[in-house]
């Protein structure tokens, strides 16, 4: 695709539920990362994944938070028994190659979660 | 404990002015710092990414310059444009993740 595309754009859920949420990324990126942003802060790092592995998952908050990626391309963030503490915009990006510290990160729009 | 700290929090100035955005950080170690700009309900754009070993970097009106001595690095943006409105975040490359300021979010007033 021409970018990095993240569904839903927007997604309101009780506290206690489950989402999903899924980033499609941009084709032939090996890298796909994972952030958080709440609101007037800049994104916090969730999780990165050089292909179907997950290489560094020490942001995400506790064990309600899950990643997988298990074909390499288009991943999805699960979370448990939401809390109104996780509302937040969660982005998306995707790179050529990962780990590299040179290597660009293409954003998604990201999905912004609410929880009543 | 690794940090990237922003100056100022909100800008505010008219079109066609200058204006210059502050970063300062203490992250090591340090591969290279990034600024994005990052439009309301969008994800960032990478504008400039600079090593240790450039002081300057240019994107058309947008001129990032680095002080690894310091640890310091500024945005300017010339001759501003109503497009120009949007959070400026600054961000340093340390240990394969990337440690993000806050933003400065610059508004433009025709």
């Amino acid at each position: 695709g021409a970018g990095v595309s993240q569904t839903p754009s927007n997604k309101v859920t009780e506290k206690g539920k489950y989402v999903e949420l899924r980033c499609d990324p941009i084709s032939g990126h090996t890298a796909l990362y994972w952030y958080r942003q709440s609101l007037g802060q800049g994104p916090e790092f969730l999780i990165y994944f050089q292909g179907t592995g997950a290489a560094d998952d020490s942001g995400l908050p506790n064990d309600r938070f899950f990643a997988v990626r298990p074909e390499g391309s288009v991943s999805t963030l699960k979370i448990q028994r939401t809390e109104r503490g996780d509302s937040a915009v969660y982005l998306c990006a995707s790179s050529f190659r990962g780990g590299l510290s040179y290597n660009e990160q293409f954003f998604g729009p990201g999905t912004r979660l609410t929880v009543l | 404990k690794n940090q990237v700290e922003q100056s100022p929090q909100s800008l505010i100035i008219l079109e066609g002015k200058n204006c210059t955005l502050q970063c300062n950080y203490t992250v090591s170690p340090f591969s290279n710092l990034r600024w994005y700009k990052q439009d309301t309900g969008r994800g960032p754009v990478s504008l400039t990414i600079m090593t240790f070993s450039e002081n300057t970097k240019s994107n058309g009106r947008y001129t990032a310059t680095l002080d690894a001595d310091t640890k310091q690095s500024s945005l300017h943006i010339t001759a501003s444009q109503l497009s120009d409105s949007a959070s400026y975040i600054c961000v340093v490359w340390s240990n394969y993740q990337l440690i993000w300021g806050a933003g400065t979010k610059l508004i433009i007033k025709p």
